[in-house]
This record gives structure tokens, C-alpha cells and sequence, in this order.
């Protein structure tokens, strides 16, 4: 078995501050996501990269950036967090080799993020 | 694009009742179709996942039959309990090239005792 750690586990922030969350996986896993998760919204797309330093845009990218320094780690940059913003932001991985088409992903605990 | 429907939450049962969840899909392609479970504190987990038309998925007393013709793969358990409260989620996968799966908006049960 492996596990996906992330830190910080809460992360409170400023309007306007830069802030990184990271995201590591003992899978060994090729692909890793990264999450944001709103309550009612489910889980929305923000980043992913297929293998190292790969990275790919999902659907909520705009106001963040990402990097996939190592095959277990991938960080995500607010890049600057809006006033009254609270989210859980999650990491996932999956073996990811294309075609691998019974490839679940495995997630990790998230970050809670609260902005004052 | 894939999109995947659930049943709009919350969902509220007691003790012993029976659950459905609908999920829907579109896709062109043929997925592998997944439940997963997220519960209160914690990341999502894989509750079964089916790759192939018509067959069933089941674990921890849940089941879901693919259905390629009625694109559903809606969520059954006969009898719930109060430690089956959390978030279910709808997702496929189309991977092959792809590596985005697509998740529904997820539907919160809240079992009462």
C-alpha cells in the first residue's frame, strides 16, 4: 500500500498573498491532480501532470500554478488567494499509464484553506 | 465534453432504509465507470469501479450495475446505517490518452439512527 501526504493540513492566508500547498505519494504513481473542492460544487480540476515535469491545465487553472518537481511530489501556488475564500483543496494520484483504463485514483486528505 | 449527473443532495434516510443514487453519463467513448466515498475529514476513496458494460460493481454492501444502454450506473444498498453517512461520487474515466476522469457533483447521505 502507499499513502498521499499533504501539507499544511489547514492554511490560513491574506488577500493578495502568494501561498503553496504540497502534495506527496509513495505510489510511485506516474500521474498526479490536484483538486478544488467547494461545498456543492464537487471536485473541480485545477492542475495535473502525467509524469515529471509534466504539467497540465483542468478546468480551474486561472489563478494558479503548479509544479511536479519529482515523480512523488507536486505542489499548487495560489497565486493570489481572494478575501473570504474557503476551500478544500485535494491531491490524487493514479498509475496514469496510458490505457491503463482500471486505474482509480487515490486521494489525499486535503488542505483546508480559509482567506481573511 | 464527458459530464456524469448524480442525485442533487442531500439525501436523508433512517436507520435500515433502502438507497438509490442515480448517476448519468455522456460520453462517445467507453469508460471505466466508479463510485467513490468521501466521508467527513477525509479525501475521497475508491468504493468499486466496473470497466465493462453490463457487469456489477459492489463493495460494503453497495452495488452498481453498468448499463451502457441507458448510460447509468446508479448506486444501490439495501439497508443503510449511520456509518454510511458521507459523499458519494459518480466518476468515469476514459483513459487512453486522456488522464482527466470526470466526476459528478457528488450527493451527501446523512443516515439518522
Amino acid at each position: 500500500g502507499g499513502i498521499i501526504t499533504q501539507t499544511p493540513k489547514f492554511l490560513i492566508g491574506q488577500e493578495g498573498q502568494k501561498l503553496t500547498l504540497k502534495c506527496q505519494q509513495n505510489f510511485n504513481h506516474d500521474t498526479m491532480y490536484w483538486y478544488r473542492q467547494d461545498s456543492g460544487k464537487g471536485l473541480r480540476l485545477i492542475y495535473y501532470s502525467i509524469t515529471e515535469n509534466d504539467l497540465q491545465k483542468g478546468d480551474l487553472s486561472e489563478g494558479y500554478d503548479a509544479s511536479r518537481e519529482k515523480k512523488s511530489s507536486f505542489s499548487l501556488t495560489v497565486t493570489s488567494a481572494q478575501k473570504n475564500e474557503m476551500a478544500v483543496f485535494l491531491c490524487a494520484s493514479s498509475i496514469g499509464t496510458g490505457g491503463a483504463r482500471y486505474a482509480e485514483q487515490f486521494f489525499g486528505p486535503g488542505t483546508r484553506l480559509t482567506v481573511l | 465534453g464527458d459530464s456524469v449527473t448524480q442525485t442533487e443532495g442531500p439525501v436523508t434516510l433512517s436507520e435500515g432504509t433502502s438507497l438509490t443514487v442515480n448517476c448519468s453519463y455522456e460520453t462517445k467513448q467507453y469508460p471505466t465507470l466508479f463510485w467513490y466515498v468521501q466521508y467527513p475529514g477525509e479525501g475521497p476513496q475508491l468504493l468499486f469501479k466496473v470497466p465493462k458494460a453490463n457487469e456489477k460493481g459492489s463493495n460494503r454492501g453497495f452495488e452498481a450495475t453498468y448499463n451502457k444502454e441507458a448510460t447509468s450506473f446508479h448506486l444501490q444498498k439495501a439497508s443503510v446505517q449511520e456509518s454510511d453517512s458521507a459523499v458519494y461520487y459518480c466518476a468515469l474515466d476514459v483513459s487512453g490518452g486522456n488522464y482527466k476522469p470526470t466526476f459528478g457533483k457528488g450527493t451527501s447521505l446523512v443516515v439518522h439512527p
